[in-house]
């Protein structure tokens, strides 16, 4: 299948601190990328949908100022978590689209912020 | 509001046994079905996917789509505790894209 890596694996910040997280699709080109956030014992929650070189469209109550989307690249994208507060602590998986449908993941980014 | 449902479980079957994972979704326009599978503490990885009604096999997984009654399942033969993972239904809508609604997950314990 399709591999998508992410980085860092999980990082841990302070409070009012940024963290960006790159997604990569190493071995397709993912016109369309996809951002989750996952809390414990639920299941994915998309934040936002990216298509490369357009603006991120995001899901119903996600912060667009707070969650920085960017698609640079049909194998690149980053969410950057800007003034990272404990609420926002969570796993978070980006999803590289191909073909129709057919998303894959990447391996997620931990994030606690304390 | 679209909508896939799972049985959360635990769904606890024997080794050996065929696991059998149900899911229902609410839109009757969509096209595309996914079965992934999640280990605790690591992302998705995607098992299957079926697009037209019927069975879809791929070793020991067979996938049932079924678009009349809105269901799709997954069947696991000669289960092994490594199956052990939560399994998370996903489907497409109408217009492709690649937008995914996901359900909650149903969560399969391979007992030896």
């Amino acid at each position: 299948g399709a591999v998508v890596s992410q980085h860092p694996s999980w990082v841990i910040c302070k409070s009012g601190t940024s963290v960006k997280i790159e997604c990569r699709s190493l071995d397709f080109q993912a016109t369309t990328m996809f951002w989750y956030r996952q809390f414990p014992k639920q299941s994915l929650m998309l934040m936002a949908t990216s298509n490369e070189g357009s603006k991120a469209t995001y899901e119903q109550g996600v912060e667009k100022d707070k969650f920085l989307i960017n698609h640079a690249s049909l194998t690149l994208s980053t969410l950057t978590v800007t003034s990272a507060h404990p609420e926002d602590s969570s796993f978070y998986i980006c999803g590289g689209g191909l073909g129709t449908d057919t998303q894959y993941f990447g391996p997620g980014t931990r994030l606690t912020v304390l | 509001q679209k909508e896939v449902e799972q049985n959360s479980g635990p769904l606890s079957v024997p080794e050996g046994a065929i696991a059998s994972l149900n899911c229902t979704y609410s839109d009757r326009g969509s096209q595309s079905f996914f079965w992934y599978r999640q280990y605790s503490g690591k992302s998705p990885e995607l098992i299957m996917f079926i697009y037209s009604n019927g069975d879809k096999e791929d070793g020991r997984f067979t996938a049932q789509l079924n678009k009349a009654s809105q269901y799709v399942s997954l069947l696991i033969r000669d289960s092994q505790p490594s199956d052990s993972a939560t399994y998370l239904c996903a489907v497409g809508g109408a217009g492709g894209g690649n937008k995914l609604t996901f359900g909650t997950g149903t969560q399969l314990k391979v007992e030896l």
